[in-house]
């Protein structure tokens, strides 16, 4: 069974800080989302990492993936209070050619203080 | 270009009722899944449909069913309903087909937060 697994859990940060979040999983899946949820609300896409060694970045944030390590990592540079959200990362697990079957993680709750 | 549409947003229920959750697709898109979303289990996929056909299903009950339209649009329900079943649930829709690029994300509608009392 495919697990992922998101730490920290809960994330407080000041700005101008930079931070990492990680999310590991179990299987040898190369396709992981990263999704960020504000509250109330749903949730919006981030990055699409469909290779090893992905890398992509929008404004302050960088997300990567090593799929040999089973790890992505999502890079917060100098963080501003517009950032504070639930950030969730997602594996892809295929069954059978289904394409919408995504197993997410507990998802990081990120809060940015002045 | 409008977004996923679920309907209704807010719903209220009792034990033992049944419910049936909307869902419109951005146009184009043939392939719907469905999310739960709350506190203590967090995000799990339900099901998923592409061309009205069943492609995958979640680890629920059959208390939980959906269908999918030739229009693509969706509906689940949850029948017999228990106080477990509150949550948020997620529709989302991809313009992805079986055996094609993995490269859209899932595309979220706003939900439809679920209380059961």
């Amino acid at each position: 069974e495919l697990k992922v697994e998101q730490n920290p859990l809960f994330l407080s940060m000041q700005e101008g800080k930079n931070y990492t979040i990680y999310c590991n999983y179990s299987t040898t899946s190369d396709r992981l989302y990263w999704y960020r949820q504000d509250p109330g609300k749903s949730l919006e896409s981030l990055f699409v990492l469909l290779s090893n060694g992905a890398v992509k970045q929008e404004g302050r944030l960088m997300a990567s993936l090593d799929t040999k390590a089973r790890l992505s990592t999502l890079h917060i540079t100098a963080a501003v209070h517009d950032l504070s959200a639930t950030y969730f990362c997602a594996v892809d697990e295929e069954y059978g050619g289904s394409q919408g079957n995504l197993i997410f993680g507990k998802g990081t709750k990120l809060s940015v203080k002045p | 270009k409008a977004g996923v549409t679920q309907t209704p947003r807010y719903l209220i229920k009792t034990r033992g009722q049944q419910v049936t959750l909307s869902c419109s697709p951005i146009s184009g898109h043939r392939s719907v899944s469905w999310y739960q979303q709350t506190p203590g289990q967090g995000l799990q996929f339900l099901f998923e449909y592409f061309s009205e056909t069943q492609r995958n299903k979640g680890n629920f009950p059959g208390r939980f069913s959906g269908r999918q339209f030739s229009n693509s649009r969706s509906e689940m329900n949850v029948s017999t309903l228990e106080l477990g079943d509150s949550a948020l649930y997620l529709c989302a829709s991809s313009p992805r087909t079986p055996g094609g690029s993995y490269n859209s994300p899932l595309h979220f509608g706003n939900g439809t937060r679920l209380t059961v009392t």
